[in-house]
């Protein structure tokens, strides 16, 4: 138990649906992250919020909408996505943005398994 | 710029034997050093961590140590288990930077 809480778990969509990955952090952290996991791929950072506010957004295609309405949850929206976005999507968290102190560290969740038909 | 390069998997290993999965970095700064894992079918877990030059960061009978000459940091353990099956991540971070910078992950299969 990370503290970082990821629902759902699996997800199975079609191209032409529209549903949203949820993420909670219980650390009271001030940044929470969205990263793709793909096969045979490094970890793929997609969008940083820090204090509520997007500070990156590693050009991410428009069919993902992260959203983070508080310091403790964050949201992709998903929408008419490709089967090529089939992948493990982890959310993560830290007390500060990376390098902001020494040795801040990350935390992640346990992932939401996603799969596009 | 910031980059990481781990040793390229699949590690396949026998119970009980000695475990060496290499990393090493290239950093403009001086960066925080970090190990990952990631169990079957579940989200990232850090495994142990190093701030500055020198520090071993350990864990759960693993250990690595911060090589500023080598500019390396390289994940040990002596007697590997069944439940060490995992891939690992190497990864840094350093004041300045806006991302943690991750490995391609290895992937370690201790077999009985």
């Amino acid at each position: 138990e990370t503290g970082v809480t990821q629902t759902p778990r699996h997800l199975v969509m079609g191209m032409t649906n529209k549903k949203s990955l949820k993420c909670e952090q219980h650390l009271g952290h001030n940044a929470m992250y969205w990263y793709k996991q793909s096969a045979k791929k490094p970890l793929e950072l997609m969008f940083v919020y820090s204090l509520e506010e997007r500070v990156e957004n590693n050009s991410v295609p428009s069919r993902f909408s992260p959203e983070c309405p508080n310091s403790s949850h964050l949201f992709l929206h998903l929408h008419t996505l490709q089967p090529e976005d089939s992948a493990l999507y982890l959310c993560a968290s830290s007390q500060d943005l990376w390098g902001a102190g020494v040795g801040n560290t990350i935390y992640f969740g346990e992932g939401s398994w996603l799969t596009v038909v | 710029g910031n980059s990481v390069t781990q040793m390229e998997g699949p590690v396949t290993l026998s119970e009980e034997a000695f475990l060496t999965i290499n990393c090493t970095y290239t950093a403009t700064g001086y960066p925080s050093l970090f190990w990952y894992v990631q169990y079957p079918g579940e989200g990232l877990q850090l495994l142990l961590k190093a701030t500055k030059a020198d520090d071993k960061g350990s864990n759960k009978g693993f250990e690595a140590t911060y090589r500023k000459e080598t500019t390396s940091f390289h994940l040990e353990k002596g007697s590997v288990q069944v439940s060490d099956s995992a891939v690992y991540f190497c990864a840094l971070t350093q004041t300045g930077a806006n991302n943690l910078f991750f490995g391609t992950g290895t992937r370690l299969t201790v077999i009985p």
